[in-house]
């Protein structure tokens, strides 16, 4: 079985500064990760994904995650918060390759609000 | 903009009701997969379509169906509404190289349902 921990239901930050969001997750086979945004009313946007190449991911809007086997993380950065960043960010796994189908199993999702 | 479409946009049923939720897959994926999300909540997985068949299934009642047709879009079938029903309903489009593949999902901006 999969599952993802979204540590902090909401994070504040000021404009311009650091955005971190932390995701740890279980897996007992390799995963795959993904960080999802989702805007009041809206869908979910993918951001970024980590398909086991390199640990360092870049996404859209400046977002990177790093994923850390040795600490089952897979953590959310962007170095300077825009206010156009608030928003609900979630962190989901599914399990790499095998012969088991794509479900994403997500975690609970993390408030990201922006102070100007 | 992913593509991928779904109507109604809202709705409200009440209880004991059925409703059919649609979702139009991205051009050129053959995948769909349908999540429930409860307000404050992370995405749920239901179940997943794969070239017109069943491919997994999340622990959700059989008062839960589904259809995926030839050109790919689906339908998700909601019997007997229970008040706890009220969601958002996402669908997830993706280009499978087999059945147990593993690609990147992308969400459309789902169906709010409300059951009274």
């Amino acid at each position: 079985a999969q599952s993802v921990t979204q540590l902090g239901s909401h994070v504040s930050v000021s404009e311009g500064a650091l955005v971190l969001l932390r995701c740890n997750y279980s897996s007992s086979v390799p995963p795959y990760l993904f960080w999802y945004v989702q805007y009041p009313n809206q869908g979910l946007q993918l951001l970024l994904k980590y398909t086991s190449a390199a640990t360092l991911v870049k996404g859209i809007n400046g977002f990177e995650a790093e994923f850390k086997k040795s600490e089952t993380s897979f953590h959310l950065t962007k170095p300077s918060a825009h206010m156009s960043d608030a928003a609900e960010y979630f962190c989901a796994v599914t399990r790499a390759g095998g012969t088991s189908y794509g479900k994403l199993t997500f975690g609970q999702g993390t408030i990201l609000t922006v102070h100007p | 903009e992913t593509g991928v479409t779904q109507s109604p946009t809202h709705l409200i049923k009440t209880r004991g009701q059925q409703v059919t939720l649609r979702c139009s897959s991205q051009s050129g994926h053959n995948t769909v997969s349908w999540y429930q999300q409860a307000l404050g909540q992370g995405p749920q997985f239901i179940f997943q379509y794969y070239r017109e068949e069943e491919n997994g299934r999340g622990n959700f009642p059989p008062r839960f169906s589904g259809l995926q047709f030839p050109n790919y879009s689906s339908e998700l079938n909601v019997n007997a509404l229970e008040l706890d029903d009220s969601a958002l309903y996402l669908c997830a489009s993706s280009l499978a190289a087999s059945r147990g593949g593993q690609e990147t999902q992308y969400f459309g901006p789902g169906t709010r349902l409300l059951v009274l």
